[in-house]
């Protein structure tokens, strides 16, 4: 099947620094990537959709300037958390929907394994 | 997207069938309903997707109620590696981008 990878898997920072984390779907091509955060016993929420070679979009109530994403290929889409705090805290999970075969249409989204990011 | 609505949580004893129901009464005729489970701290894991028409794979079988009004996730022989919490979804079939909404989800909880 489609893999989905994120690096780094886990990150903890000092509150003010800024972190990225990436989004690689390995096998397959995806114009289209999504960004989601959990907390504890929570279920996701989609923070942002990232279309390749265009501004993201992002959800009601998510702050853009603070949580910056390019999508500059079809493999590869990334999320900085600017300025962090401990609020922001959380499980970042991407999700990547191949490009379409020909013919089909499919809404099927393959995900990362998430990223784990402490902010101290 | 419609809502969905699933119990909170269930039990299954391990080679048991676990049945996942989901309510999507509000569900439009240009979508589809998505099964996805999470792993505690993994990211989550495409199980199944149907129309209309009930489906099986390899990991799952979908039967959709004919009203399309509610469905079911079927796993045959439970085991305990099936415990995580499943999410019942639903979304249009369309080609620009078109994002998946998780709920609150049904946490199976497999037994010995």
């Amino acid at each position: 099947g489609a893999v989905v990878s994120q690096h780094p898997s886990r990150v903890i920072c000092k509150s003010g620094t800024s972190v990225k984390i990436e989004c690689r779907s390995l096998d397959f091509q995806a114009t289209t990537m999504f960004w989601y955060r959990q907390f504890p016993k929570k279920s996701l929420m989609l923070m942002a959709t990232s279309n390749e070679g265009s501004k993201a979009t992002y959800e009601q109530g998510v702050e853009k300037d603070k949580f910056l994403i390019n999508h500059a290929s079809l493999t590869l889409s990334t999320l900085t958390v600017t300025s962090a705090h401990p609020e922001d805290s959380s499980f970042y999970i991407c999700s990547a929907r191949p490009l379409p075969l020909a013919g089909g249409v499919n809404n099927e989204q393959f995900f990362g394994p998430g990223t784990r990011l402490t902010v101290l | 997207d419609a809502k969905t609505t699933q119990p909170p949580s269930m039990d299954c004893a391990e080679g048991r069938a676990a049945n996942l129901p989901c309510n999507h009464s509000t569900i439009s005729g240009n979508e589809y309903v998505y099964w996805y489970r999470q792993i505690h701290s993994q990211g989550p894991q495409y199980i199944i997707h149907g129309l209309k028409n009930n489906e099986t794979n390899e990991m799952a079988s979908l039967i959709i109620t004919e009203d399309r009004k509610s469905s079911t996730l079927i796993l045959p022989h439970a085991t305990l590696r099936d415990t995580a919490v499943y999410y019942c979804i639903v979304s249009a079939l369309v080609v620009t981008a078109s994002k998946l909404t998780f709920g609150t989800g049904t946490r199976l909880q497999v037994t010995l």
